[in-house]
């Protein structure tokens, strides 16, 4: 079984500094998807950023961006610039295809406070 | 386009009450699931559906039914509510063609309590 673990539950930045959130997760699959969730107090599941295992080159979206270690199993997300709207909870996800479903697993999330 | 729309927001039941959560998405995808979210454990798998008329348990199925007679909806049922039960669920939705990653959509979620 897939199991993702962010071993972060609460994390604080000031505003316009870096943060890095951690990802690790153990598979014996190849073929595989990571993705990071945001979940501001709305309580929406916003899709933040994706990666296909299969590619090196680290996806990067605006002020957001991964650093992919496979070999290591590790998947962080650093938030650039960090905004007082970035305020939410961050989830991992390991998206492992099957024949006829993509099947998700989810961290226990990482709580990110950004103070002005 | 709005996506996947969950009813209702908010509801508190008696232990031992029924009641239905609704789904509905409109961007014709095959695959829905339902998730329950609890402190620290984030999102677990209930059910999912691969198309209409196929559905299959997920890691969490116990105390809950689904079915999924149209693409467009996929109901989680709650036969006798428990206070175990009491979590925030989500219904979520993607594209099929497994392995090609793509992303699932969410609602906006059920905040469900059970006295």
């Amino acid at each position: 079984a897939q199991t993702v673990t962010q071993s972060q539950p609460e994390m604080s930045v000031q505003e316009a500094e870096t943060v890095t959130l951690s990802c690790t997760y153990d598979t014996s699959e190849s073929n595989y998807y990571l993705f990071w969730y945001k979940q501001p107090p709305s309580r929406q599941m916003i899709l933040v950023i994706r990666q296909e295992a299969y590619k090196q080159q680290n996806a990067t979206e605006n002020r957001f961006s991964v650093n992919f270690q496979k070999a290591a199993k590790s998947f962080s997300l650093k938030i650039s610039d960090s905004q007082l709207g970035d305020t939410a909870m961050y989830f991992c996800a390991f998206m492992k295809p099957l024949y006829n479903f993509n099947k998700f697993y989810f961290g226990s999330g990482t709580k990110l406070n950004v103070k002005p | 386009n709005a996506g996947v729309t969950q009813t209702p927001k908010f509801q508190v039941l008696k232990t031992g009450q029924s009641m239905t959560l609704q789904c509905a998405q409109d961007m014709n995808h095959e695959y829905m699931s339902w998730y329950r979210q609890d402190p620290g454990m984030g999102l677990r798998l209930i059910h999912y559906s691969v198309g209409a008329g196929i559905t299959d348990q997920g890691e969490v199925p116990n105390g809950y039914n689904v079915s999924r007679s149209t693409t467009e909806d996929f109901p989680l049922r709650l036969l006798s509510a428990a206070p175990s039960q009491t979590s925030v669920y989500f219904c979520a939705s993607s594209y099929s063609q497994g392995g090609d990653g793509q992303p699932q959509h969410f609602g906006d979620g059920t905040r469900l309590s059970i006295l």
